[in-house]
């Protein structure tokens, strides 16, 4: 199994610009998860599909972000306008099934830059 | 959110064993206790999790307190690759993870 695909792993931009991120999740898998990780306030939830469904995207920081999936094997997340304080590591995660016990696996994540 | 609490960091000497704490008095009945691990420039990853019984698997061993109200994830030896951040978490419902700010683990050769 490749696990988590993310791609790309490194993306640098300017302010202002539009940025797309994407994941495929682990074939079978019915969850999607969208983190960011920064040194000032860790690993955020920013939202989560179950069944390519937005069930909670209470954690997306503003109007400028948003995140799709398509369908079971394609995810996106676009930041537009793109600003400096965007600036983080964003991974995606997938899990199989609702129970509490489901573990969920994690990309390598994608470095964003906004200069 | 849940609330966990857990030391900024730690330090073990090589093979030996490593007890990482964390309390959740806020905890209730149906909260399960997850623990990831983040390597350097890596994605988190599963460790191990449980309700109420102890829990042993290939990784780790974790001990819940009666009470629930605290749990230890032990390493039973320490290697250098076990070098990372361990965050400790409660998962309610719904699949949900909030992550705290972990204990980053150094592993003295």
């Amino acid at each position: 199994d490749a696990g988590v695909i993310q791609s790309p792993r490194h993306e640098v931009t300017e302010m202002g610009q539009e940025v797309t991120l994407r994941c495929k999740p682990i074939s079978g898998h019915n969850s999607l998860f969208w983190y960011r990780q920064t040194m000032m306030r860790g690993l955020e939830l920013l939202i989560y599909f179950n069944n390519n469904v937005p069930i909670d995207d209470s954690g997306m920081p503003e109007d400028r972000f948003s995140a799709k999936m398509p369908n079971a094997s394609f995810s996106t997340l676009k930041i537009q306008p793109s600003e400096p304080r965007d600036s983080a590591v964003y991974f995606c995660a997938s899990s199989l099934g609702g129970g509490w016990g489901a573990r969920q696996y994690f990309g390598p994540g994608t470095r964003l830059t906004v200069t | 959110d849940a609330k966990t609490t857990q030391p900024n960091s730690m330090e073990s000497n090589e093979e030996e064993p490593v007890h990482l704490p964390c309390n959740h008095s806020t905890i209730s009945g149906t909260d399960y206790i997850h623990w990831y691990r983040q390597l350097p420039s890596q994605g988190p990853e599963y460790v191990i999790h449980g309700l109420t019984s102890n829990v042993n698997n290939r990784m780790a061993s974790l001990a819940i307190a009666e009470d629930r109200k605290s749990s230890t994830l032990i390493l039973h030896r320490a290697t250098l690759r076990d070098a990372a951040v361990y965050y400790c978490i409660l998962r309610k419902t719904g699949n949900q993870f909030y992550f705290g700010t972990g204990t980053s683990l150094t592993v003295i050769p």
